[in-house]
């Protein structure tokens, strides 16, 4: 299994340009999530999506737009990238079958951003 | 608003000693907390967590300890390795009728020192 896998890696931006970000989970998960990572900082939630055909805000939802496509993914979309929101994007994954709790998550290897 | 915090940003510790982190928690719902171990470069690691009915619970060179009176939360790191320098996350998860999401403290970092 490659578990939670996200594209790009990285990613230059200039303000007002839009860009989406892909996260793809191959364990059979429910739960999906996007994450930003400030410098520094702890991970705040963006938006979730609990189930497929259901997507919620998290703590930072504004500039940010999601879409559950199916079971295995989940992309996060800036429509008008802005300098706040460079950062480190971290989408997760939880339950299911394959995990130990339905709780748990997993997290892929992050997309670096900068908006200038 | 309900928060989840750290009381030290870094820990130097000496290779073989024990590590202790410390996280303090608002929230007294929440029905899970976790510690999560995360390497320059890659995403959080799950290392360990904690229901809230339970006040201790020990892992692989890991405990963790629950003080709900006091609402703090600690990982302790056993005969700690290089391998362990990472940060290292508190966070409370609300439940699966929250959508099982978390709401993570601002870390630590742990550095070994050979």
């Amino acid at each position: 299994n490659a578990g939670v896998t996200q594209t790009p890696k990285f990613q230059v931006l200039k303000t007002g340009q839009s860009m989406t970000l892909q996260c793809a989970q191959d364990m059979n998960h429910n739960s999906m999530y996007w994450y930003r990572q400030d410098p520094g900082m702890g991970l705040r939630l963006i938006y979730y999506s609990a189930s497929e055909g259901t997507t919620d805000k998290g703590e930072v939802p504004n500039g940010y737009n999601v879409s559950r496509l199916n079971k295995r993914e989940f992309s996060l979309r800036l429509e008008s990238a802005a300098p706040s929101q460079t950062s480190v994007y971290f989408c997760a994954s939880s339950g299911g079958t394959l995990t130990r709790t339905s709780y748990e998550q997993y997290f892929g290897p992050g997309t670096r951003l900068t908006v200038t | 608003g309900e928060s989840v915090g750290l009381h030290l940003p870094t820990l130097s510790v000496q290779e073989g000693d024990n590590s202790i982190i410390n996280c303090a928690y608002s929230n007294s719902a929440s029905d899970y907390f976790i510690w999560y171990k995360q390497e320059s470069g890659k995403g959080p690691q799950f290392i360990i967590d904690i229901r809230s009915n339970m006040d201790k619970r020990q892992g692989q060179r890991v405990t963790v300890l629950l003080n709900k009176t006091v609402k703090h939360l600690s990982l302790q790191i056993a005969a700690t390795q290089p391998g362990d320098s990472a940060v290292y996350f508190c966070a409370e998860n609300k439940g699966r009728a929250a959508g099982n999401k978390l709401t993570f403290g601002g870390g630590t970092r742990v550095l070994v020192k050979p």
